[in-house]
């Protein structure tokens, strides 16, 4: 079975820019998990999708912002982009939204460049 | 905000040796948790999951958890020098799909 795959693996943007990555979940997953990881702040959460439809959401601004389409891939959108963005960003897929038992499997991920 | 914290190391230890990697966590209601390995600019991946008191083994990797005291650990036995990564704890919030990540611990294996 594929794993969870992310596009693009490594993206060079420029202050107040936009970018937008892409993730697609194991098959059959239906959840996908957006992650930020910086050396600094390590892993932090940014939102989860299940059903088209945002569970969960961290405690970053308004700029950043996701989707999920109904074939469970996932994008996320960040706008007028800061240098602080600068991280490798990461989407996790897991089976259901729910409950105990199940776990997360991250894709490769994209290192996102601000400069 | 629910809390994991590691000891960010680095934690060196021989070829050979058994490497202890520890996490604590401040959601006693936490149900499921989780130890990752993640390579220098790679992602994190799964070593061991557990979700009932007491040591759970797969291979060289022994995972040990203890609800009351709120602490869950990693046990490597016959460490090599692969072994070296950051080691990451994570404790699902189990009503809700949300991880929280300690900081992660960094394992040298020295040949």
């Amino acid at each position: 079975k594929a794993g969870v795959t992310q596009t693009p693996r490594y993206l060079i943007k420029t202050r107040g820019q936009q970018v937008t990555l892409s993730c697609s979940p194991i098959s059959g997953h239906r959840s996908v998990s957006w992650y930020q990881q910086t050396p600094g702040q390590g892993l932090q959460f940014l939102f989860e999708y299940f059903s088209e439809t945002q569970r969960n959401k961290g405690n970053f601004p308004g700029r950043f912002s996701g989707r999920q389409f109904s074939n469970s891939r996932s994008e996320m959108n960040v706008s007028t982009l800061e240098l602080g963005d600068s991280a490798l960003y990461l989407c996790a897929s897991s089976l259901t939204p729910t409950g105990g038992g199940d776990t997360q499997y991250f894709g490769p991920g994209t290192r996102l460049t601000v400069l | 905000q629910k809390e994991v914290e590691q000891n960010s190391g680095p934690l060196s230890v021989p070829e050979g040796a058994i490497a202890s990697l520890n996490c604590t966590y401040s959601d006693r209601g936490s149900q499921s948790f989780f130890w990752y390995r993640q390579y220098s600019g790679k992602s994190p991946e799964l070593i061991m999951s557990i979700y009932s008191n007491g040591d759970k083994e797969d291979g060289r990797f022994t995972a040990q958890l203890n609800k009351a005291s709120q602490y869950v650990s990693l046990l490597i036995r016959d460490s090599q020098p692969s072994d070296s990564a950051t080691y990451l704890c994570a404790v699902k919030e189990d009503n809700f799909n949300k991880f929280y990540f300690g900081s992660g611990t960094k394992l040298n294996v020295k040949p």
